[in-house]
């Protein structure tokens, strides 16, 4: 079975582009979630999409933006790129919103480079 | 304050070693807990669910206290496999947020 899927795997932006970064969940994980890891740190949370709605919204900009489809897979748009936002974009499916097993289950992530 | 505070480490042990991991969090209305690990340049995998009653899954041991909100990993007889970033996660009350430490990372030596 096809785990989660990102793309594209790596990209190279400047300053005040706009960039678009895609993922599909695991076959009946109805559940997205994406994060930013900086370099030496930890995962931080952007947002949860469950059934199409947004369910959950880390403390980032408006800049970041992201959606879901009818099929599960989703988008994060991230407009007039800084410097910062060079990172992993890391998007993790899950069964459904709130699942207390705590398995989430990441791709390998987009890596962002904004020069 | 940071929602997971963990101490990034280094650790580097000897093989067979018994390493400890501690991690605290600040909402004491979280309501599950657990320990991923993130090997170099990939992404991050669930390692084990923390229990309140303790629990152990081989050579791991987990613990949490909800009164001084605190989580530990343990890892007995360390093998070089084990070298990796370890990630002390926290789900929110909410259920809809998970915290990530910042990692700890762990080298095991021959």
């Amino acid at each position: 079975d096809a785990g989660v899927t990102q793309s594209p795997t790596h990209l190279i932006k400047t300053r005040g582009q706009h960039v678009t970064l895609r993922c599909s969940p695991i076959s009946g994980h109805k559940s997205v979630s994406w994060y930013q890891q900086v370099l030496g740190q930890g995962p931080q949370f952007i947002f949860q999409y469950y059934e199409k709605e947004e369910r959950g919204r880390g403390n980032f900009p408006d800049r970041f933006s992201a959606r879901q489809f009818p099929n599960y897979s989703s988008e994060l748009n991230v407009n007039a790129l800084l410097l910062g936002d060079s990172a992993l974009y890391l998007c993790a499916s899950s069964l459904k919103a709130g699942t207390n097993t705590g398995e989430l289950f990441f791709g390998e992530g987009s890596r962002l480079t904004v020069l | 304050r940071k929602e997971v505070e963990q101490d990034p480490g280094p650790f580097n042990v000897p093989e067979g070693a018994t390493v400890a991991f501690n991690c605290t969090y600040s909402n004491s209305a979280s309501q599950s807990f657990f320990w991923y690990r993130q090997d170099c340049r990939k992404e991050p995998k669930l390692l084990m669910s923390v229990y309140s009653s303790g629990n152990e899954d081989g050579r791991f041991t987990a613990q949490l206290n909800r009164a001084s909100q605190y989580i530990s990993l343990l890892i007995r007889d360390s093998k070089l496999s084990d070298s990796a970033t370890y990630l002390c996660v926290v789900l929110t009350n909410t259920g809809n947020q998970f915290y990530f430490g910042t990692g700890t990372s762990l080298t095991v030596i021959p």
